[in-house]
């Protein structure tokens, strides 16, 4: 059964860093390009960023550009993404999403179950 | 405000056919494929329809997709309550070169 398990949200001071993570288990996840996707209490989905199968190649959204950074361990099975100068608008529950293996490039099949990151003083 | 756009909401009643429309530009819709999802309450997105008209297996064939030039369209029939959620169009961007997402639409079930 294909899995995705996120952890690592909390509550982080405006300017600081958290580091998510989403355990991937049930299918083979050095295949996959994989998507973080945050959103708010009350509002839409939004994209935050991706990257390729074997990390190489990694795009991020304007509003988190040269703050977040997505990466992956294919050994561990295990997607990340480093967030550091946190902002209060970037309070969210953020989701990761395995894109289907071929085919369209925003169909993601499956989905963790978020975890939620605020920020606040 | 989301490149995609989208009705805030829709309505009806069981039995009924709803549609929800997603409108964009050439550089999402017109040039990339548009899929769909559906969140529940409390819940992760569904992938509900992919590659424009796809239905992965599972999902009841009352829900379809549509896409024309820059817009696409989601249509529900025979409307159950329990398809009562909100509903997100999505797509590749070539000029942003990154996804976006539709403002989404919250469907009540009458």
């Amino acid at each position: 059964e294909v899995q995705l398990v996120e952890s690592g949200g909390g509550l982080v001071q405006p300017g600081g860093s958290l580091r998510l993570s989403c355990a991937a288990s049930g299918f083979t996840s050095s295949s996959y390009w994989m998507h973080w996707v945050r959103q708010a209490p009350g509002k839409g989905l939004v994209w935050v960023s991706r990257i390729n199968s074997d990390g190489s190649i990694t795009t991020y959204a304007d509003s988190v550009k040269g703050r977040f950074t997505i990466s992956r361990d294919n050994a561990k099975n295990t997607l990340y993404l480093q967030m550091n100068s946190l902002r209060a608008e970037d309070t969210a529950v953020y989701y990761c999403a395995r894109r289907v293996y071929s085919g369209s490039s925003t169909a993601f099949d499956y989905w963790g179950q978020g975890t939620l990151v605020t920020a606040s003083s | 405000q989301s490149v995609l756009t989208q009705p805030p909401s829709a309505s009806g009643t069981p039995g009924q056919r709803v549609t929800i429309s997603c409108s964009g530009s050439s550089s999402n819709i017109g040039s990339n494929t548009v899929n769909w999802y559906q969140q529940l309450p409390g819940t992760a997105p569904k992938l509900l329809i992919y590659s424009n008209n796809e239905r992965p297996s599972g999902v009841p064939d009352r829900f379809s997709g549509s896409k024309s030039g820059t817009s696409a369209s989601l249509a529900i029939s025979g409307l159950q309550s329990e398809d009562e959620a909100d509903y997100y169009c999505v797509a590749w961007d070539d000029s942003l070169n990154g996804v976006v997402f539709g403002g989404g639409t919250k469907l009540t079930v009458l």
